[in-house]
């Protein structure tokens, strides 16, 4: 266990729902990273805070997906209008700044399936 | 483009062998090449990185080695137990201590008993 907590751990949705998944970072982590992850493939980042600023978005994340840290503390990836190609999985990971720059501590993830 | 990539899908080993994890990346400004491990049902966990004006650094049963020259990061595992059983990815963090992770495909490491 990491310290990161993610929730739900599975969500079955209908195409066209929308869906929130919540994570919950190590308490004195400042960053904090989401990521999508599909079947043997790696993590793909979608989004990135520092504190509760979003310092950085991928073109993956489009205008359907939307995060959120409100107080630096929880963040939030809504999805808007669900499609089955929406199905992975999502991952959270923190880490503080100053810490070993490539060592990001992973949530075990929000396993997304659109029917 | 920029990308991060395995060389093979997957890789099969007698328990007490060594293990070698190749990988090949292709953005050169790099600052970082990191490991990672995922074992099922679990998010990827940190193994070990390496800075880009390092060639080699050991960890505890790991190494990793760099080579600039041809662009290829690798892992090494010290007598290979089956808790080393995961899939591995390789990854690069861009240039700049602030840069988001970009992994590689997965390889999967299953050790014989």
């Amino acid at each position: 266990d990491t310290g990161v907590s993610q929730n739900p751990r599975h969500k079955i949705t209908k195409r066209g729902q929308n869906v929130t998944f919540r994570c919950d970072p190590i308490s004195e982590h400042n960053r904090l990273y989401w990521y999508r992850q599909t079947l043997g493939q790696g993590p793909e980042f979608l989004t990135y805070f520092q504190n509760e600023a979003q310092l950085e978005k991928s073109r993956l994340l489009s205008d359907r997906f939307s995060a959120e840290r409100p107080k630096g503390s929880f963040s939030t990836l809504e999805i808007q209008r669900t499609e089955q190609g929406d199905s992975a999985m999502y991952l959270c990971a923190s880490r503080r700044t100053g810490g070993v720059t490539g060592e990001l501590f992973f949530g075990e993830g929000s396993r997304l399936t659109v029917l | 483009g920029e990308s991060v990539g395995l060389h093979l899908p997957t890789l099969s080993v007698q328990e007490g062998d060594n293990s070698i994890i190749n990988c090949a990346y292709s953005n050169s400004a790099s600052d970082y090449f990191i490991w990672y491990k995922q074992e099922s049902g679990k998010g990827p966990q940190f193994i070990i990185d390496i800075r880009s004006n390092m060639d080699k650094r050991q960890g505890q049963r790991v190494t990793v080695l760099l080579n600039k020259t041809v662009k290829h990061l690798s892992l090494q595992i010290a007598a290979t137990q089956p808790g080393d059983s995961a899939v591995y990815f390789c990854a690069e963090n861009g240039a700049g201590a602030n840069s988001k992770l970009t992994f590689g495909k997965g390889i999967t490491l299953s050790v014989r008993p």
